[in-house]
């Protein structure tokens, strides 16, 4: 029963290959949000989905591109990896409204080798 | 300025002790204030969320939020060894959707 999960935990590709991390979440919320935590622990928003809509793309880089297909699923699709992708990216959703916490998934570890 | 910051630490305590961690933030339209707990390897988890001006206790975590001066702070009371971790203080900073903006986090050790 678990409320945002993520998937792949880790992936470890090569520079130049194109990969995609995939997020639901069974909570009913419907805001979903991608976050980019780096190699020192700073956590960044890239972007945010309300009911399917995209209201949030910070300055993130054309390679990064979201889709939700339903209000309980936002994936993430990475063109040409490079080494400053390498990062752990986590999910998150949140009921919306201004005093909503974000729930967290378990994050995906990508490493660019 | 950063949207969020906080003290980086490492912040030390021993064991019992209370832990104070700070918080500022830059926009005054900021409505709503959140800190989290991070383990090393984990997700970020809810501790504590406060909205109004003053205090707001739940076990052994106090949350103390001061508009005017754009602060908010966390202290965590008897601390202990499993209370060591990354806290991070988020503000939604609510116009037409929310966002919210995360600090840099500040690790807190407690030492037995």
């Amino acid at each position: 029963d678990t409320a945002v999960s993520q998937t792949p935990k880790y992936l470890v590709t090569q520079m130049g290959n194109d990969k995609s991390i995939k997020c639901e979440q069974n909570l009913g919320h419907d805001t979903m949000y991608w976050y980019k935590q780096d190699s020192k622990k700073f956590l960044k928003i890239m972007f945010s989905y309300n009911n399917k809509e995209l209201i949030i793309n910070e300055t993130v880089p054309n390679r990064f591109s979201p889709k939700s297909p339903d209000k309980a699923h936002l994936n993430l699709h990475i063109n040409s990896l490079e080494l400053g992708d390498s990062a752990v990216y986590f999910c998150a959703s949140s009921q919306g409204g201004f005093n909503s916490p974000l729930h967290f998934g378990n994050g995906t570890r990508l490493t660019v080798t | 300025q950063k949207e969020v910051e906080q003290n980086s630490g490492p912040l030390s305590v021993p064991e019992g002790a209370i832990a104070s961690l700070n918080c500022t933030y830059s926009d005054r339209v900021s409505q709503s204030f959140f800190w989290y707990r991070q383990y090393s390897g984990k997700s970020p988890e809810l501790i504590m969320s406060i909205y109004s001006n003053g205090d707001k206790e739940d076990g052994r975590f106090t949350a103390q939020l001061n508009k005017a001066s754009q602060y908010v702070s966390l202290l965590i009371r008897d601390s202990q060894p499993s209370d060591s971790a990354t806290y991070l203080c988020a503000v939604n900073k609510k116009t037409s959707y929310d966002k919210v903006i995360f600090g840099p986090g500040t690790s807190l050790s407690v030492i037995p």
